[in-house]
């Protein structure tokens, strides 16, 4: 079973303050994905990845920056949070393009 | 440009009772096609998937699904639905070529015992 792990869990951090959400997958997946999820609108694709130093461009990226540091480690970047922001996070990899995803938990992000 | 569309935000079933979860999508060609389950405080998990083939594909835990290529559906069925199936259901949708996928906004079900 892939394994891909978020951190943290939790975030609650201030607006215009500096986060960045973790991702790592265990299974060498070369995709990997940063979605949001809110209610009304299912889950956006923010950033997305295809192997170490790839980025990608999604549907939502205003205000996201990501970097694949390895082709275990993608990270989410906020440089100035805004309360829009405040939503679930997931990360998720797959081995190729448009095959099965494997979710991490999530991370719950609020910009107060 | 894809899409996907869920018409049922939310379905309320009694236990035992048959089950059918709507799937449109929009699509020219033959799309990959994906069913994933989300329980509270969890990630999306595969249910099952459509490549080509066999319309009707089965899943984990007795569900399955059917395309029809005719109509651009692609809904979830399950016979005997339980208590334990309450999450929500999304469908996701790419494509040969394509290098992400489309996802509806889901549909929250509830199992009454």
């Amino acid at each position: 079973e892939a394994a891909v792990t978020q951190s943290p869990r939790n975030k609650v951090t201030v607006t215009g303050g500096n986060v960045t959400l973790s991702c790592r997958q265990t299974n060498s997946h070369n995709y990997m994905y940063w979605y949001r999820q809110d209610t009304g609108h299912g889950l956006r694709l923010i950033h997305y990845s295809y192997g170490a130093g790839n980025l990608q461009i999604g549907d939502v990226p205003d205000g996201y920056k990501a970097t694949r540091t390895t082709q275990e480690d993608f990270f989410l970047l906020l440089e100035l949070a805004s309360p829009s922001q405040t939503s679930l996070y997931f990360c998720a990899s797959s081995e190729i393009a448009n095959t099965e995803v494997f979710f991490g938990k999530g991370t719950r992000l609020t910009v107060v | 440009a894809q899409s996907v569309t869920q018409p049922d935000a939310r379905v309320t079933v009694s236990e035992g009772a048959s089950l059918q979860l709507r799937c449109k999508y929009s699509y020219s060609g033959t799309p990959y096609l994906f069913w994933y389950v989300q329980y509270p405080r969890q990630g999306l998990q595969l249910l099952l998937k459509y490549y080509s083939g066999d319309p009707v594909v089965q899943g984990v835990n007795g569900f399955e699904a059917e395309f029809i290529k005719s109509n651009s559906s692609f809904h979830l069925r399950k016979a005997s639905v339980h208590w334990s199936d309450s999450a929500v259901y999304f469908c996701a949708v790419s494509a040969p070529g394509y290098q992400n996928f489309y996802f509806g906004k889901g549909t929250s079900l509830t199992v009454i015992p």
